[in-house]
């Protein structure tokens, strides 16, 4: 069965403390791993798509990496506005659907 | 450029009351989906439809009826509404099923009393 895990569940960092969000996924056939930034009251909005273990992909801040096992989204000197939470989903190639981990929520303070 | 439009934001339902959540997109996409998301748990996919008139089941479906009459517009409808179905629902939409990403609307928060 296809199942993704994020970890930490919440994360607190001080304004520049940098930082790691880790996805854990079992997925047959990965098609795509999307992370997603969701803000309080907001829908789920589109950050990066990788597709093959040893892929990064890089926005400001935020820089996502894949294995064959999980992803990271490395957080670099954050800043209070990268408060969020932030989503993983795999794409599996049996079933065609998306799979959403639960989240981890960072508050990052000034 | 509105994206995925979704009404109402907000809705208190009674028990057994019946109701439906309307979605709009304006990108010609073919693909959309109704998710909805629980606190502490992953969104979890209700129903999907890969273009007009063609509709699936998700993870989730008990409860719930979607349709689709035109590329633009997946209303999900609720009948006989329990507290279990008290959510946040978020449509979205796709250009295709493959891997690209979906986009989504800024949810309905349905509760229900």
């Amino acid at each position: 069965e296809d199942q993704v895990t994020q970890s930490p569940e919440a994360l607190r960092l001080q304004e520049g403390e940098s930082s790691s969000l880790n996805c854990s996924y079992t997925v047959s056939g990965l098609r795509g791993l999307f992370w997603y930034r969701q803000d309080p009251g907001k829908g789920p909005e589109f950050l990066f798509t990788l597709y093959s273990a040893g892929e990064e992909k890089e926005k400001e801040r935020l820089k996502a990496t894949l294995t064959k096992k999980e992803s990271f989204l490395h957080i670099t000197a954050p800043k209070p506005e990268d408060s969020a939470t932030y989503l993983c989903a795999v794409l599996g190639g049996n079933t065609g659907k998306l799979i959403f981990g639960q989240g981890t929520t960072l508050q990052v303070k000034p | 450029n509105a994206g995925v439009t979704q009404t109402p934001k907000f809705r208190i339902l009674k028990i057994g009351q019946s109701m439906t959540l309307q979605c709009t997109q304006d990108m010609n996409h073919n693909y959309m989906y109704w998710y909805r998301q629980d606190p502490g748990m992953g969104l979890k996919l209700i129903y999907y439809s890969v273009g007009a008139g063609i509709t699936d089941k998700g993870e989730v479906p008990n409860g719930y009826n979607v349709s689709r009459s035109t590329t633009e517009d997946f209303p999900l409808r609720l009948e006989l509404a329990a507290p279990s179905q008290t959510s946040v629902y978020f449509c979205a939409s796709s250009r295709d099923g493959g891997n690209q990403p979906q986009h989504f609307g800024d949810g309905t928060r349905l509760s229900i009393l």
